[in-house]
């Protein structure tokens, strides 16, 4: 496609429920990787694939965030049992080759968990 | 540990004008510096990328700065149109042989009319 892309745009829960937060990267990039933006802050890092492998899984703040990306392209990140300060936009980035090459952004999706 | 601290945190400014936005950085070992722009409701977008032994960059109105020794980084805008609203990300990477991006928390600028 033309740029990354991700659904939903905007994902209200109640707390406890399940979440599903899908990254369609550019095609054919190799490295994709999940950030956490609270309101008003820079975005953290999360976890970083190359390909299908899951290289770094640093950021992942608790054992109820899950992220896979099992063909090397679309990616998934799962947040179980959600809590309240799990509410900030994810976002989901690509870049062509290695790591340090520029990332593209997508637009993220909002989370909000009442 | 590794930081990125950028300042100021907000800046008004007149359409016309020109302003400059600072980085700080303690990351270590320093592979790369990049500088980004996210509008309200988007995802970032790469202005500048900069590397150890590079010290300036521009990207049309967008001039970046690095002083690898002081570790510091400046994003100078020119002539600035209403259209800059937006917050200006400064990211640092490390070269640990593994992934290492530190997010400094952005500025967020307003160009009034």
């Amino acid at each position: 496609g033309a740029g990354v892309s991700q659904s939903p745009r905007y994902k209200v829960a109640k707390r406890g429920q399940d979440v599903a937060l899908r990254c369609d990267p550019i095609s054919g990039h190799v490295s994709l990787f999940w950030y956490q933006q609270a309101l008003g802050q820079g975005p953290e890092f999360l976890t970083y694939f190359q390909n299908e492998a899951q290289l770094d899984k640093s950021g992942l703040p608790s054992d109820r965030f899950f992220a896979e990306r099992p063909e090397g392209s679309v990616s998934t990140l799962k947040i179980q049992r959600t809590q309240q300060e799990d509410s900030a936009v994810y976002l989901c980035a690509s870049s062509l080759t290695a790591v340090y090459n520029e990332q593209f952004f997508g637009p993220g999706t909002r989370l909000t968990v009442l | 540990k590794n930081q990125v601290e950028q300042s100021p945190q907000s800046l008004i400014i007149l359409e016309g004008k020109n302003c400059t936005l600072q980085c700080n950085y303690t990351v270590s070992p320093f592979s790369n510096l990049r500088w980004y722009k996210q509008d309200t409701g988007r995802g970032p977008v790469s202005l500048t990328i900069m590397t150890f032994s590079e010290n300036t960059k521009s990207n049309g109105r967008y001039t970046a700065t690095l002083d690898a020794d002081t570790k510091q980084s400046s994003l100078h805008i020119t002539a600035s149109q209403l259209s800059d609203s937006a917050s200006y990300i400064c990211v640092v990477s490390a070269d640990t042989g593994g992934f290492k991006t530190i997010f400094g928390a952005g500025t967020r600028l307003f160009v009034k009319a």
